[in-house]
């Protein structure tokens, strides 16, 4: 079975915190999302990346950046946390259109 | 307009009726679709994809797909209580490994 795993399913930060959401994969998937999903906005895009050291912005990139340093490890960070980017934060990965899987979430609450 | 659009609902049914879940996509050259489902404070898992015209059948799911009016629908025979949860559409754009999500239709299911 394919695995993508999140460091937190819960998170908690104060505001200007720089905070590092990481998400794992183990099925050598090249492609990787990072989704917020926000109630009545759905899931929106913020970064993906296609390979290693390689990334794209998605729809809402603004706040956030990211780093994907191995193939399996896709990390998204917030470099100063501000309170309208509290949500569920949502990765995924795929090898094709067909095979996307998604992490179970973080639920980040910045205070 | 965006790109894969819902009705949020929500919906209710009863339990044992059949479930209508639609979607429009404004990208013609979007060539497969996916049907997710989300319970409550959970990530999205993968129920159904079609790619050609006419209706896929698994199990008590049905996907139709009508690419001339850009439609594609969810049909949920036999609603049990345990369906209830916010069923995402999801199509990726042409020739591009980004998935667009709609905002997702809440269902509930009545016993």
């Amino acid at each position: 079975d394919v695995k993508v795993t999140q460091s937190s399913r819960y998170l908690v930060k104060r505001t200007g915190e720089k905070v590092f959401l990481e998400c794992v994969q183990d099925m050598d998937h090249e492609n990787m999302f990072w989704y917020r999903q926000d109630p009545g906005l759905g899931l929106r895009l913020i970064y993906f990346s296609y390979d290693v050291k390689m990334k794209e912005k998605g729809d809402i990139p603004e706040g956030y950046s990211v780093s994907r340093e191995k193939k399996e490890r896709f990390s998204l960070i917030l470099e100063s946390a501000s309170t309208n980017q509290t949500s569920m934060y949502l990765c995924a990965s795929s090898v094709t259109n067909n095979e996307w899987y998604f992490g179970p979430g973080t639920r980040l609450t910045v205070t | 307009q965006k790109e894969v659009e819902q009705n949020s609902g929500p919906l209710s049914v009863p339990e044992g009726a059949i479930a209508s879940l639609n979607c429009t996509y404004s990208d013609r050259g979007s060539q497969s679709f996916f049907w997710y489902r989300q319970y409550s404070g959970k990530s999205p898992e993968l129920i159904m994809f079609i790619y050609s015209n006419g209706d896929k059948e698994d199990g008590r799911f049905t996907a139709q797909l009508n690419k001339a009016s850009q439609y594609v629908s969810l049909l949920i025979r036999d609603s049990q209580p345990s369906d209830s949860a916010t069923y995402l559409c999801a199509a990726p754009l042409y020739n591009n490994n980004d998935m667009r999500f709609g905002a997702g239709t809440r269902l509930t299911v009545k016993p």
